[in-house]
């Protein structure tokens, strides 16, 4: 069956950067891009982008250009999120999405505090 | 950026009810609009996919309608597993967006 699997919980200080990942599993990882999706606590969610998963090409959405780094391990269907210079209003839940959005990973609580 | 304004944010229903959860853009998005169901904790689960698509392994009780700038999730007949967010998600074009969800309880 068709699963994202993503990496587990980060606690990180204002600064610092942060990579979480996405393995798939179930189909063929460059048929579909995938997407990444931010949840902020108790807020709605917000569409970062999306990487090419055959060309390996990052799209990111206007708030998510500079810190936030798309990349893919290929060769292990996973698709990875770098953050860096982390600050407090990073703290939100990540998830990847394979395209169409049919399938989405649990997510990644990431917070930031000093 | 196309904005979705879903509609109530807040739904207080009895099991059996009749549920519909509202979402319009700022503009047309033909079709391309998704509704999923988000419990807490957990990864959204697509319901509705293309406004009135059911996705695979959705209980029929679920639908979808609308094009164009106007779409509706329907529940009809609620039940009490079906207590959840509900949200709606434009793939138009990009930016991509979501409307600020449903929050869903039983009365």
């Amino acid at each position: 069956q068709i699963q994202l699997v993503q990496s587990g919980p980060e606690l990180k200080k204002p600064g610092e950067s942060v990579k979480i990942s996405c393995k798939a599993s179930g189909y063929t990882f460059t048929d579909y891009a995938m997407h990444w999706v931010k949840q902020a606590p108790g807020k709605g969610l917000k569409w970062m982008g999306w990487i090419n998963t055959y060309t390996g090409k990052p799209t990111y959405a206007d708030d998510f250009k500079g810190r936030f780094v798309f990349s893919l391990e290929a060769s292990a269907s996973t698709a990875n999120l770098q953050i860096s210079n982390l600050k407090n209003e990073d703290t939100a839940t990540y998830f990847c999405a394979r395209n169409y959005f049919d399938y989405w990973g649990q997510g990644v609580m990431v917070t930031v505090s000093s | 950026d196309i904005q979705m304004t879903q509609s109530p944010s807040f739904l207080s229903a009895s099991v059996g009810d009749r549920v519909t959860i509202n979402c319009k853009a700022s503009q047309n998005i033909n079709r391309y609009l998704n509704w999923y169901q988000q419990k807490l904790g957990e990864a959204p689960k697509l319901l509705i996919y293309n406004a009135n698509s059911l996705q695979t392994g959705i209980p029929s009780r679920f639908s979808g309608s609308g094009s164009g700038t106007d779409f509706t999730l329907t529940i009809s007949s609620l039940q009490p597993e079906d207590v959840a967010t509900y949200f709606c998600l434009q793939h138009n074009s990009w930016p991509y967006t979501f409307g600020a969800g449903t929050k869903l309880e039983l009365k």
